[in-house]
């Protein structure tokens, strides 16, 4: 079975600071890979993704990830926050049917003006 | 822009009522997923499904049962509900394989 840990439940961050959220899966398939994010009241949003290629994925808001498939992590980074990017961040991996997502725990950034 | 709608943001009901909660999109998507989202656990697949009438047991089915008649609808039953159901229910959907899904804003149930 699929499992998806992210170790940061509650991050506090001052405007300006660097941002690495770690998230490690257990699959032992192809992985597709996702970050989602909720802002405060708004639904769940993608942020990036990763099926296959550059192991370094682009998203929106200046969000990146790295797939590390040695080491079955995808944290999330972002080089300087804004106040604007709190909200509550969730991992996931998908099976190879692509008919599953299996969430971590998800973690609470709040960015400090 | 995929529009996924649920038909209450908010909702109380009494334990042993039977509760529906509808989630309706409109983008012609296959697949449809229910899960519950609470503090620490992340979201946790209830029920999913890849087409109409048919019907595939998530992570924690227990306690539920869903409907699928129509492609853009899916909804979610509780048929008794119980205390420990008081939860986030986010429905979601997706048009192929490996693709991302698309949430609706959620329903906030409390169960008293």
């Amino acid at each position: 079975a699929q499992s998806v840990s992210q170790h940061n439940h509650h991050v506090i961050l001052s405007e300006a600071a660097s941002l690495e959220l770690g998230c490690n899966y257990s699959y032992g398939g192809t992985v597709n890979l996702f970050w989602y994010v909720q802002y405060p009241g708004q639904h769940l949003q993608l942020l990036l993704k990763y099926f296959s290629g550059d192991p370094l994925v682009k998203g929106i808001k200046g969000f990146e990830a790295e797939f590390i498939k040695s080491k079955f992590s995808f944290n999330l980074r972002k080089p300087s926050v804004q106040w604007s990017d709190t909200a509550e961040y969730f991992c996931a991996v998908g099976n190879n049917a692509g008919n599953m997502l299996t969430f971590g725990g998800g973690t609470r950034l709040m960015v400090k003006p | 822009d995929v529009k996924v709608t649920q038909s209450s943001r908010y909702l109380v009901k009494r334990t042993g009522e039977k509760v529906f909660l509808e989630c309706v999109q409109d983008m012609d998507h296959e697949n449809m997923f229910w899960y519950r989202q609470d503090p620490g656990l992340g979201l946790r697949l209830i029920y999913f499904s890849y087409d109409v009438k048919m019907k595939e047991k998530g992570d924690i089915p227990e306690g539920y049962s869903v409907s699928r008649e129509k492609k853009e609808r899916f909804s979610l039953i509780l048929e008794s509900a119980s205390t420990n159901q008081t939860s986030m229910y986010l429905c979601a959907s997706s048009s192929l394989p490996r693709a991302e899904q698309y949430f609706g804003p959620g329903t906030r149930l409390t169960v008293t």
